[in-house]
């Protein structure tokens, strides 16, 4: 079946303009993840999505960065004003929270900060 | 914010040598274990999902073993091949359904 999709696949933009990143989970996932990775470093949580409870957001830079999941599905996480320090893949994961909690992750979203 | 530390860093092999890294991370209240795979331009895929039982997994020359009371795991490749060169994250499942990943193993096998 289909996998967990992301686009763009890369995203080049000036430092300060505003970016949206858009994630499709496997269907029938009700938990969905944004994480980064910048260079050199490891992946890094930004938030959580589990079904109709509140996101959990501790894992996010700064207020410049925001996320919602529309209907259950669908997740776009938009960082306003961009730096050149979020500069990073950004990677979505989605799992069926049943069973062994697997994750499965989309391709990411190469985003590159000028 | 969770510790969760892989050594090495980065490791570089010849083909058909043998391995391991560790993974280590607090040991309270965690309540499973799971290491990924992640190639250069593909995304992280599950290799083992490891639970408090503490049982060793194994996944053809793959394995890895859980110390729960501690808190580290192994993964050990036997023979290794180039193919087997990806990044190795391991992470530990603490909160309900959230995951801290460790800045995982770099691992090159040169052919």
């Amino acid at each position: 079946g289909a996998g967990v999709s992301q686009s763009p696949s890369n995203k080049v933009t000036e430092k300060g303009k505003d970016v949206e990143l858009r994630c499709d989970p496997i269907s029938g996932h009700t938990a969905l993840y944004w994480y980064r990775q910048s260079l050199g470093q490891g992946l890094e949580f930004l938030i959580y999505f589990q079904g109709n409870s509140a996101p959990d957001k501790s894992g996010l830079p700064s207020d410049r960065f925001s996320a919602e999941r529309t209907g259950g599905s669908v997740s776009t996480l938009t960082i306003q004003r961009t730096q050149q320090e979020d500069s990073a893949v950004y990677l979505c994961a989605s799992n069926p929270v049943t069973g062994s909690y697997e994750q499965y992750f989309g391709p990411g979203t190469r985003l590159t900060v000028t | 914010i969770l510790n969760v530390e892989q050594s090495p860093q980065s490791l570089h092999v010849q083909e058909g040598d043998s391995t391991n890294f560790t993974c280590s991370f607090p040991s309270s209240n965690f309540y499973a274990l799971h290491w990924y795979r992640w190639e250069t331009a593909k995304s992280p895929e599950a290799l083992f999902v490891m639970t408090l039982n503490g049982d060793e997994k194994k996944k053809g020359r793959i394995s890895a073993t859980l110390n729960t009371k501690e808190g580290y795991s192994y993964l050990y490749i036997k023979g290794s091949q180039p193919e087997d060169s990806a990044t190795y994250l391991c992470a530990p499942l603490y909160n309900f359904n959230k995951f801290y990943f460790g800045s995982g193993t770099k691992l090159n096998v040169k052919p």
